[in-house]
Order: structure tokens, then sequence, then C-alpha cells
């Protein structure tokens, strides 16, 4: 069982650049997220999707987009990189069945991105 | 304005010490859960705490959630060089669904 699995490991962009970071989960989990963590910052929220065709902004989606064509993928592109969007990309994906389920998430192990 | 409050940020001591992290807010949280996460990699599930005043053990780690669902710690007794780690706090508000709102972490060291 892979879990969630990102895409790349690693990548340096220029200003100005494009690119999309991979995600993808073999949990039939409904819900996935974007998460982006910054030093001593904790983890920020940058979309969120429910299920198949339906996404919604977090806390800092400016820069940012995403699509949710099937359960499995969600990808996050960014259009035209700049500096502030250095940082570690966490995907993440969770099963919620109604009101009250509290189960966890499970985590990529992260895409860390530089640009320059 | 940062919802969870997390303290101490950094921690270094020395393997077979005892140590408390502490996770604070001004808000309700339905649930709250604790995470670890080490280098180059995602965070992992700890556990998840639901109910005000509920304590859950996983091991030497103790795991209490506030009466009135505010606050919660995390408790390492006799702590190994295998707890060294970022542990993170997380909670979810009635009004936010499944989104979860992340502390800045405590960055835990134990040295042998």
């Amino acid at each position: 069982n892979a879990g969630v699995t990102q895409t790349p490991k690693f990548r340096i962009l220029k200003i100005g650049q494009s690119m999309t970071l991979q995600c993808t989960q073999d949990m039939n989990h409904n819900y996935m997220y974007w998460y982006r963590q910054d030093p001593g910052m904790g983890l920020k929220l940058i979309y969120y999707s429910v299920g198949a065709g339906i996404t919604d902004k977090g806390e800092v989606p400016n820069g940012y987009n995403v699509s949710r064509s099937t359960t499995e993928d969600f990808p996050l592109r960014l259009e035209l990189a700049a500096p502030s969007q250095t940082s570690v990309y966490f995907c993440a994906s969770s099963y919620h069945r109604g009101r009250g389920s509290n189960y966890g998430y499970t985590f990529g192990s992260g895409t860390r991105l530089t640009v320059v | 304005t940062q919802l969870l409050e997390q303290s101490p940020q950094f921690l270094s001591i020395q393997e077979g010490e005892n140590l408390t992290v502490y996770c604070n807010s001004s808000s309700v949280f339905s649930s709250l859960q604790w995470y670890r996460q080490e280098p180059g990699e995602g965070p992992v599930l700890l556990v998840t705490v639901v109910t005000g005043g509920e304590v859950k053990k996983l091991k030497r780690l103790t795991f209490q959630f506030g009466d009135a669902r505010k606050d919660s710690s995390l408790h390492i007794t006799a702590a190994q060089p295998g707890d060294t780690g970022l542990y993170l706090c997380a909670g979810a508000q009635e009004t936010s669904g499944s989104r979860l709102t992340f502390g800045e972490g405590t960055q835990l060291t134990v040295n042998p």
C-alpha cells in the first residue's frame, strides 16, 4: 500500500517558470489537501478538495491552482513561480463519512521547491 | 496570530528525562490531533482526542485534551533518541469541517 505519493521530491525553478506538483493516493480517501511548510510557521493550507470535481481555497491560495478530476489525483499548479513560493509542499488525504468523523490525515513525503 | 500556540518551540533533553509539550488556543476544537514529523518526511498521526478531559496513552506518550477542549498536552516519559522529531498539534473546529489548523510545532531533540 503506497499511501500518498508526491513527485518530484526536489525541484529548482527560475522566477516566472511554471510547474505542477503531482499527488496521488491509493486509499480511496475522499478528501485531499495541499499544505506548505515554512521554518517555524507550521503547515498552512493552500487548497483542499472534498471529492472529485470539488475544490476550495485554503488559507494561502494566491499563486496556486488545483484540479481534482479523479478520487486518486490532486495536482497543484504554480503558474508564475516567485521566490515567496520557496517552501516544502505536502499533499495529504483523509476519509470522512459525515459530520463528526475524526480520521487523521495521511501525508506524502513532500516536495522541496526552491525558486531562484 | 496563530490559532494554535505550541510551547516550547525547541526542546533539547538527555535520554531518560521526562518532558511535556503544550498546545493552547482561545478557541474550542471538536477534535485535536498530534503528529510527529521526521526530517525529509511528512507528518505521521500519533493520536486523535475528541472528548474534553480525555487522556490517551501510546507506550511512553500520554496525550490529554483539556476539559474545555481549548488545549492539549503531550507528555513523554523516559525520552529516547528515537523520540527526536517535530511534534505538531492540529485542531478541527465545527465550522471548518475536515480542515485542520496546525500549530507551529515543537522541535524535540533527545541526546543519548
